[in-house]
């Protein structure tokens, strides 16, 4: 069964990182780009970053681009999302979500993660 | 950007009812448009995409249309398990934009 399961959440200080993972398992991650998209508490989704498959290029959202790094490490078949100098508006459940494509766009996400959860608070 | 609006913000349904979501690009995406149902709690499903194709195992009472600039996706018969929020994206240009979803609420 494919599933992906996202790991990393939690509480962190403004101007603090974390760093989030996604894990596959029931398929090989290598042949698909990935998104992370995320949901702030009462807001609808909002997309945060896109890593290509074999990770030769990788998108931002504004809000992020700069602080945020998206990452793959095929052999491990895992996702990474390195946040930096993170800020109140970036607390939010993430999710990390297989596209159907090697290159997008375009490119839909027809599998998602449940989600981890981040809170940025001091 | 791409600035997807979607409409109703919510609307009230029973079983068996037919609803209808509407979502317009603010400039034209061919029909790279993909509609997705979120459960509070769970992972996101993808439902249709591109525009008028449903993905594998959703029940065909899900439709998908339109091209350009304006979509519809319809939902007939409403089912139990149908009472979501479903949101619009297009996934024609980077950044990718979601429309800011349509919560289907039992009447």
């Amino acid at each position: 069964e494919v599933q992906l399961l996202e790991s990393g959440g939690g509480l962190a200080q403004p101007g603090g990182s974390l760093r989030l993972s996604c894990v596959a398992s029931g398929f090989s991650i290598s042949a698909y780009a990935f998104n992370w998209v995320r949901q702030a508490p009462g807001k609808g989704l909002e997309w945060v970053s896109v890593i290509s498959g074999g990770g030769n290029s990788a998108n931002y959202a504004d809000s992020v681009n700069g602080r945020f790094i998206m990452s793959r490490d095929d052999s491990e078949n895992t996702l990474y999302l390195q946040m930096y100098s993170l800020k109140v508006e970036d607390t939010a459940v993430y999710y990390c979500a297989k596209t159907n494509v090697f290159h997008p766009p375009p490119g839909a996400s027809d599998k998602w993660g449940p989600g981890t959860r981040v809170t940025v608070s001091s | 950007d791409i600035h997807m609006t979607q409409s109703p913000s919510s609307v009230s349904a029973s079983v068996g009812d037919s609803v209808t979501i509407t979502c317009r690009a603010s400039q034209g995406i061919s029909t790279w448009l993909a509609w997705y149902q979120h459960k509070p709690g769970r992972a996101p499903n993808l439902l249709v995409y591109p525009a008028s194709t449903l993905h594998s195992g959703v029940p065909s009472r899900f439709r998908g249309s339109g091209s350009g600039t304006d979509f519809t996706l319809t939902i007939a018969p409403v089912q139990p398990e149908d009472f979501a929020t479903y949101y619009c994206q297009q996934a024609y240009s980077f950044p990718l934009t979601f429309g800011q979803g349509t919560t289907v609420e039992v009447k």
